[in-house]
């Protein structure tokens, strides 16, 4: 099975700063047939379902603010939130879909305000 | 735009059965790969199991296997979890959730239900 380490654990970042999480993978997600990462990011707001930000490591899903960004390729991946603002406030989830079964979920980042 | 709905949570004793539903409304799913993720209290995700669009193929997390079935009905646009032999540890949020497709590739998990709490308690 593919293991997603999420750093940090969690991390408070004053508005208007920048936040970065990092995901590494226990081997490369990349698909070389189409040079796509497997790899999304998911923010949990407290008592909501996961909501998909962005997709194939640096694709964000419609509707999702621009000051969200996905960097990094094969093992190793970014998220940045470029700007923080208070309704970032949550929990941010990697996945990885290069191998499957199983789905697996790195362990996740708290992000709050400082 | 796909809706979907849980429901069949409850507290069911260590060792007993429940079977939990989802109900998708909206467009139908019938081209997608369901999938269920569960969230146990104040920790992660966890993926459950999932089946492919037609039914044909399923697969299940090593945690629960030989415990648990997941099925569909395309006509009824229904998602099905069955779980046997409750665990303690099984005590979580069960999410319902869709497969995104872009460019013939799974781009992730675009449509979540509000999830069904399942707790496993004596």
């Amino acid at each position: 099975d593919i293991v997603l380490t999420q750093s940090p654990d969690s991390l408070a970042v004053s508005l208007g700063e920048k936040a970065t999480i990092n995901c590494k993978s226990s081997r490369s997600v990349l698909h070389r047939s189409n040079n796509k990462n497997y790899l999304t990011w998911y923010q949990q707001k407290p008592g909501q379902p996961p909501k998909l930000l962005i997709y194939w490591a640096s694709t964000r899903e419609d509707g999702v603010p621009d000051r969200f960004s996905g960097s990094g390729s094969e093992t190793d991946f970014n998220l940045t939130i470029s700007s923080l603002q208070a309704e970032d406030v949550a929990v941010y989830y990697c996945q990885q879909w290069y191998v499957t079964p199983p789905v697996t979920f790195g362990g996740g980042t708290k992000v709050e305000i400082k | 735009q796909v809706q979907l709905v849980e429901s069949g949570g409850g507290v069911v004793q260590p060792g007993r059965s429940l079977r939990l539903s989802c109900a998708a409304s909206g467009s139908t799913f019938t081209n997608s790969g369901l999938h269920w993720v569960r969230q146990a209290p104040g920790k992660g995700l966890e993926w459950v199991g999932m089946v492919s669009y037609d039914g044909s193929n399923k697969y299940y997390a090593d945690s629960m296997k030989g415990r648990i079935s997941i099925s569909r009905d395309n006509i009824r646009n229904m998602l099905y979890l069955q779980m046997n032999t409750l665990r303690v540890e099984d005590t979580a949020v069960y999410y319902c959730v869709t497969e995104g497709v872009s460019e013939w590739s799974i781009t992730g998990y675009d449509k979540w239900g509000q999830g069904t709490r399942v707790i496993v308690s004596s």
